[in-house]
Parts: C-alpha cells; structure tokens; sequence
C-alpha cells in the first residue's frame, strides 16, 4: 500500500517568500504530526492533528507557521514570509490510531533552503 | 513531561562488531517506547517498539532493545554489524500525559560501521 507521501520533495525560497508544504497521510489514519528536523537533530514537534481538529499547535515556532487538514487526510503546512533560520527538513508523520501505543508512520520529508 | 536523552552524537564499530546505542529516557507515567532508524534523504522507519508487553523487544534487521524501567533506559543493540547498518538511529519515548500521545524524540546517534 502507499505510504505517506510528501510533495515538493525539496523547496527553494527566497527570504520573505510564502511556502506551503504537502502532506498526503495513509489513508485511514487518524492521526497527522508535522515535525521540524534540523541538521544533525532529531524531529522537534510542530502541530497534530486528529482527524480535521488541530489539537495541538505548541510547536509551532512563530505566528508565520499555519497548519490545517479541512477534510482530515491531506494536510498543508504554510509559512509565511520564510526566514533563513526556516530552513529544515518538515516531515510528515500519520498514526492509525490516536493512540500513543501505534507507531508513526513517516513520509521522506521536504527539505526546504531560504536563501 | 516526557525527555530523551541519547547518549553519543556518533558511534562507530567495526563490520561484525557488537552495536549498541543508549537511550535514556524521563516519563512521568508508563511510557511506549520507539526505535527508529533514518538513511540520507528519507523519513524515519521503526525498528522495534516497547508498548508494557514483553521487556525484550525484537526488532526488524536482527536489532533489539531491552525496557529496563529500574534506569530508565531503553538501549538499541545488535549482535553483528552490517555495513548496510550506517544510518541515524532515533529513540522516542511517548506517553499520556497532555492526552494526546504525542512522541519527543532524542538528538539521534549516527552508526558509522568500518569494514
């Protein structure tokens, strides 16, 4: 079956630029994470949701972050006027269950550079 | 609130060699507990988990990992290195507190294997 699937696989942006970044979750699965990775870092917690509810946005660094999931599948994280210190990988993450004991299930990520 | 802590930003072994990588974690209830393993350029791919079952937990390419709860620890081992090994090893610890399981992550250890 596919898995998480993530689009563009990498983003170039010029300081100030809007990006919105893609996230296509198994189909099914309940649970949405967005992670920040920075180099040579482990993920650091974004937002989740569960299903189309945003139940946590505590990671979410400034004002300029915005995530959303409408219709609870596909999810799009949005940052506005991008700055140098954005630049990270952003993976996806999907859970069957909302339910800690199920792993996550990761897409490739989109490496996003702010030039 | 929940913590990781892997010790060693790098660890290197010979081909053949015994592997182990340390993870320490800090949960204030029963935690589950991830492995995950990253190669260049992709998403994160479990490797085992602990969720209150057996203590001793096989994973998948002849890894596994022993819940001690008495030191709080949760270390990745493998009898054997392969070459095929070399990647960015990733423990996460999630629990329930704040309702909503969602995982932290440790910094990551890199696994360099040397033929």
């Amino acid at each position: 079956g596919a898995g998480v699937s993530q689009s563009p696989r990498y983003k170039v942006a010029k300081r100030g630029q809007d990006v919105a970044l893609r996230c296509d979750p198994i189909s099914g699965h309940v649970s949405l994470f967005w992670y920040q990775q920075a180099l040579g870092q482990g993920p650091e917690f974004l937002t989740y949701f569960q299903n189309e509810a945003q139940l946590d946005k505590s990671g979410l660094p400034s004002d300029r972050f915005f995530a959303e999931r409408p219709e609870g599948s596909v999810s799009t994280l949005k940052i506005q006027r991008t700055q140098q210190e954005d630049s990270a990988v952003y993976l996806c993450a999907s859970r069957p269950r909302a339910s800690g004991s199920t792993e996550q299930f990761f897409g490739p990520g989109t490496r996003l550079t702010v030039l | 609130a929940q913590s990781v802590t892997q010790l060693g930003s790098h660890v290197s072994v010979s081909e053949g060699a015994l592997v182990l990588l340390r993870c320490n974690y800090s949960s204030s209830v029963p935690p589950y507990l991830f492995w995950y393993v990253q190669y260049p350029n992709q998403g994160l791919q479990l490797l085992l988990k602990y969720t209150s079952a057996a203590t001793l937990v096989k994973g998948i390419n002849g890894f596994e990992a022993e819940f001690k709860k008495s030191e709080t620890s949760f270390h990745l081992t493998k009898p054997s290195a392969h070459m095929s090994d070399a990647a960015e090893y990733f423990c996460a610890v999630s629990d329930e507190s704040g309702g909503s399981y969602i995982p932290t992550f440790g910094r990551g250890t890199s696994l360099i294997v040397h033929p």
